[in-house]
């Protein structure tokens, strides 16, 4: 399969602590997306790499949230001191960059859950 | 005012009948139009790219497009039971500096009664 992946799948932390998930873009495919998605809601962009640099940032990113995509092939994005408000799904997209015109491709997705 | 806008739905239609979903946007500038459809639980998946005004065929899925209306529509023809999902429209680019990433509505619950 060489679909976008994601890992963990589900991931139950207590408030407070540090989680980490990880996605693995298509090969090939140079820009890599991270969103958040509640109940009820679309995604919500969170930000973007173009290869290893990370190009945009939401302000839905608090300072809690890193990412990083060394080498510009998968990437992590971290969340400090987790709170019951980051209880989500983050979803991980991959696009060959072709601007306006690119198409971007899901992971599964990570499922937080934060008690 | 959303920058993407859908009916929440749920829309319900009977086997075998035409199911039309609809999205606004508010961003003029907005140059890349996008349906995905989610199953409950799943990811996001592709099912239509539009550009250009007009209609895009591709299977029993048609997309509209109308910017000068700020409009883009889905039309699933012959819907089945396996249709029913939520459907997101998403949008990228514009004037106010959307860049490069997707702009989700909140999508339309779809479904599709035997």
């Amino acid at each position: 399969d060489t679909g976008v992946s994601q890992d963990p799948r589900h991931k139950i932390t207590k408030r407070g602590q540090n989680v980490t998930f990880r996605c693995d873009p298509i090969s090939e495919h140079n820009r890599l997306y991270w969103y958040r998605q509640t109940l009820g809601q679309g995604p919500e962009f969170l930000t973007y790499f173009q290869n290893e640099a990370q190009l945009e940032k939401s302000r839905l990113l608090s300072d809690r949230f890193s990412a990083e995509r060394p080498k510009g092939s998968f990437s992590t994005l971290e969340i400090q001191r987790t709170e019951q408000g980051d209880s989500a799904m983050y979803l991980c997209a991959s696009s060959l960059g072709q601007w306006a015109k690119e198409t971007q491709y899901f992971g599964p997705g990570t499922r937080l859950l934060v008690l | 005012q959303k920058e993407v806008e859908q009916n929440s739905g749920p829309l319900s239609v009977p086997e075998g009948a035409i199911a039309s979903l609809n999205c606004t946007y508010s961003d003029r500038g907005s140059q890349s139009f996008f349906w995905y459809r989610q199953y409950s639980g799943k990811s996001p998946e592709l099912i239509m790219s539009i550009y250009s005004n007009g209609d895009k065929e591709d299977g029993r899925f048609t997309a509209q497009l109308n910017k000068a209306s700020q409009y883009v529509s889905l039309l699933i023809r012959d819907s089945q039971p396996s249709d029913s999902a939520t459907y997101l429209c998403a949008v990228i680019g514009g004037f106010t500096g959307g860049g490069n990433k997707l702009t989700f509505g909140t999508g339309t619950q779809l479904k599709v009664e035997l």
